[in-house]
């Protein structure tokens, strides 16, 4: 299947810095990248759509001006935290879509952000 | 409103046996995709079998296969002979089949496999 990077899949960060977290498609162009966040032993939670070229789309609850979500190119999205607190402490992962018959989509090995 | 569900919270298996795991869905779409991942402790997110929902026949993939009936909105995951890697979390997820479209995720499924 398809290959998706992310990085950095750990940072451990004091309060109040931010965070960036970079997602890309390896063999194939994503036009549309999407930014999930996980809660331990839950489901995924939908944060954001990233479209490339174009202001990404948020899900209701979820902060624009803490989140903030860059597709500069059709393989790359970045997902920053701005002024990270504890409670962002959290596993980030992203996923982009293959084109397709099957739409399938493939997800970066995440990134565990732990805020002191 | 589209949602998934996914009634067992944990599931038991004994190496070499098969086990289901249960995935019902609810949508208004004529047209959507049926998905299972793997998520091992590790927090990747693996994609094991895809179901559309004009497949006449039954996505198999190896161990994996759908048990997919439309009528019920059921998409239950079977995995055979299983070994003791498998043991992770499994998600079924739906979506549309429209070019930028989220999936929707079930709660999960963990699945613990002993010898």
């Amino acid at each position: 299947g398809a290959v998706v990077s992310q990085h950095p899949s750990r940072v451990i960060c004091k309060s109040g810095t931010s965070v960036k977290i970079e997602c890309r498609s390896l063999d194939f162009q994503a036009t549309t990248m999407f930014w999930y966040r996980q809660f331990p032993k839950k489901s995924l939670m939908l944060m954001a759509t990233s479209n490339e070229g174009s202001k990404a789309t948020y899900e209701q609850g979820v902060e624009k001006d803490k989140f903030l979500i860059n597709h500069a190119s059709l393989t790359l999205s970045t997902l920053t935290v701005t002024s990270a607190h504890p409670e962002d402490s959290s596993f980030y992962i992203c996923s982009a879509r293959e084109l397709g018959y099957k739409n399938i989509q493939y997800f970066g090995a995440g990134t565990r952000l732990s805020v002191l | 409103a589209q949602k998934i569900t996914q009634t067992q919270p944990g599931m038991f298996v004994q190496e070499k046996e098969a086990v289901t795991l249960d995935c019902t869905y609810d949508t208004s779409d004529p047209s959507y995709g049926l998905f299972w991942y793997k998520q091992p402790s590790s927090g990747e997110m693996i994609f094991l079998i895809y179901q559309g929902s004009y497949d006449q026949q039954n996505a198999t993939e190896g161990r994996y296969s759908l048990n997919f009936q439309k009528a019920r909105k059921s998409a239950n995951l079977v995995i055979s002979a299983s070994q003791l890697g498998d043991s992770a979390m499994y998600f079924c997820a739906m979506s549309p089949n429209q070019a930028g479209t989220a999936l929707i995720f079930g709660k999960g499924t963990t699945l613990s496999v002993s010898s």
